[in-house]
């Protein structure tokens, strides 16, 4: 059974840094491509960044050259590095696997507040 | 710019049917979709993809009252025999330079 279980979250404030981690069980990080995803309080989802198979990452517009996705093969997980937080990064943030998330972690709550 | 739309709400009794619509902006209308379920404060969960031949493939343990459909740039998500644990938010999602998720539809059973 896939599981995938994020840790890291926590309460920063707005410029601080976080790094969240997700650990996967019985899928291969390495070789398929993940994501983060992150949903506001009360609001939708909204994809966050992307990791392939070859190590090529793309992020969204919201983020990008404030967070670095990246993995470790050995330890077969997954990371978020999150610098230069904002209010309204404020948000649970869960891993997702493949192009259509088809295997989705519990999520890690990060609150931005000073 | 790809783009999903879904209706905010849909309702409907206990034991009827519900479809759910996602449609795919112009210009995307061959494009793969997959529905996610959110039930309330709980994480998403993976139901199915569907293809734009309609064909359909569910995730695991996804009971068969779950099934999609296509019609040209529409997606759906029909629900049979509504249970009181089908009351959640469904979100369609596809995939262009990065994750497009609908706005999500907040189903509740009657």
């Amino acid at each position: 059974e896939v599981q995938l279980v994020e840790s890291g979250g926590g309460l920063v404030q707005p410029g601080g840094s976080l790094r969240l981690s997700c650990e996967a069980s019985a899928f291969n990080v390495n070789n398929n491509y993940m994501s983060w995803v992150r949903q506001a309080p009360g609001k939708g989802l909204e994809w966050v960044s992307v990791i392939y198979s070859g190590g090529n990452t793309d992020y969204a517009d919201s983020v990008k050259g404030r967070f670095t996705i990246s993995r470790d093969n050995s330890k077969n997980t997954l990371f978020l590095q999150m610098n230069s937080l904002r209010v309204e990064d404020t948000a649970v943030y869960y891993c997702a696997t493949r192009g259509f998330f088809d295997y989705w972690g519990q999520g890690t709550l990060v609150t931005v507040s000073s | 710019q790809l783009v999903l739309t879904q209706s905010p709400s849909a309702s409907a009794s206990l034991g009827a049917s519900v479809k759910l619509t996602c449609t795919l902006s112009s210009g995307h209308s061959t494009y793969t979709i997959a529905w996610h379920q959110q039930q309330p404060e709980k994480g998403p969960r993976y139901l199915m993809k569907v293809n734009s031949d309609g064909s359909h493939i569910k995730g695991d343990g996804i009971p068969d009252r779950f099934s999609g459909s296509s019609s040209g740039a529409e997606r759906y998500l029909t629900i049979s025999s509504l249970q009181s644990e089908d009351e959640a938010d469904y979100y369609c999602q596809t995939w262009g330079t990065g994750g497009v998720f609908g706005s999500g539809t907040k189903v509740t059973v009657l």
